[in-house]
């Protein structure tokens, strides 16, 4: 079955960019996504990739696909306090079944 | 635009008893999806409805059940509660015609089963 794996903890300075990986393992998933949960907050799709796409830039947002190795990363520039939450990566498989499987989630703190 | 609205914000049962969640979804927005955010076991895709048919399941017991009426809004329910169904629910909505694939959450309500 698909499986989605994200480290679990990540730690930045407030102005620098963050990284956050995740790799997945359904060959057929089809678009592939990024959504940050902040406490006590549902989840806020960020952005998505087509399977077909390499790279997608939406502001200080970049989210870069490597299907090859089966690796999904989301960079944030110039991260600031109020980018400190969870976010998780997730994919959608292919067929129209619209079942999302999403990561563990990687809690990101931006230290001032 | 209003976004997802789900209802209660809390909900606190006993074990064996049973639950109901609702879930409005975004105006326009014809398919409603359902998850179970558990601690330590992540995001789990619960049920998705479409046009008030389920389409597809997650790989949940059929204690939870659910339906969609004819306004797209959406009801989930947890039988028999027990007290590993303590979990947030999120509910998502998206259309079925463009954008399909973009779903946006509601808040969720928190489930405690003691």
């Amino acid at each position: 079955g698909e499986d989605v794996e994200q480290s679990l903890f990540l730690s930045v300075r407030e102005g620098d960019s963050s990284v956050i990986n995740c790799t997945y393992t359904d060959s057929s998933s089809t678009y592939l996504y990024w959504y940050k949960q902040e406490p006590g907050a549902g989840l806020q799709l960020l952005t998505y990739i087509f399977s077909n796409m390499d790279m997608k830039q939406d502001q200080r947002l970049t989210v870069l696909l490597n299907k090859k190795d089966k690796h999904l990363s989301l960079r944030i520039a110039d991260t600031q306090t109020g980018d400190s939450a969870i976010y998780f990566c997730a994919e959608i498989e292919s067929g129209g079944y619209q079942k999302v499987t999403f990561g563990t989630g990687t809690k990101l703190q931006v230290i001032p | 635009e209003a976004g997802v609205t789900q209802s209660p914000t809390h909900l606190i049962k006993t074990r064996g008893q049973q639950a109901t969640l609702r879930c409005s979804p975004i105006s326009g927005h014809t398919s409603v999806y359902w998850y179970q955010q558990a601690l330590g076991l992540g995001l789990q895709f619960l049920l998705w409805y479409d046009e008030g048919e389920e389409r597809n399941r997650g790989n949940f017991p059929p204690r939870f059940s659910g339906r969609q009426f004819p306004n797209y809004s959406s009801e989930l329910n947890v039988n028999a509660l027990e007290l590993e169904d303590s979990a947030l629910y999120l509910c998502a909505s998206s259309t079925t015609v463009l954008r399909r694939y973009e779903q946006y959450f509601g808040p969720g309500t928190r489930l405690t089963v003691t």
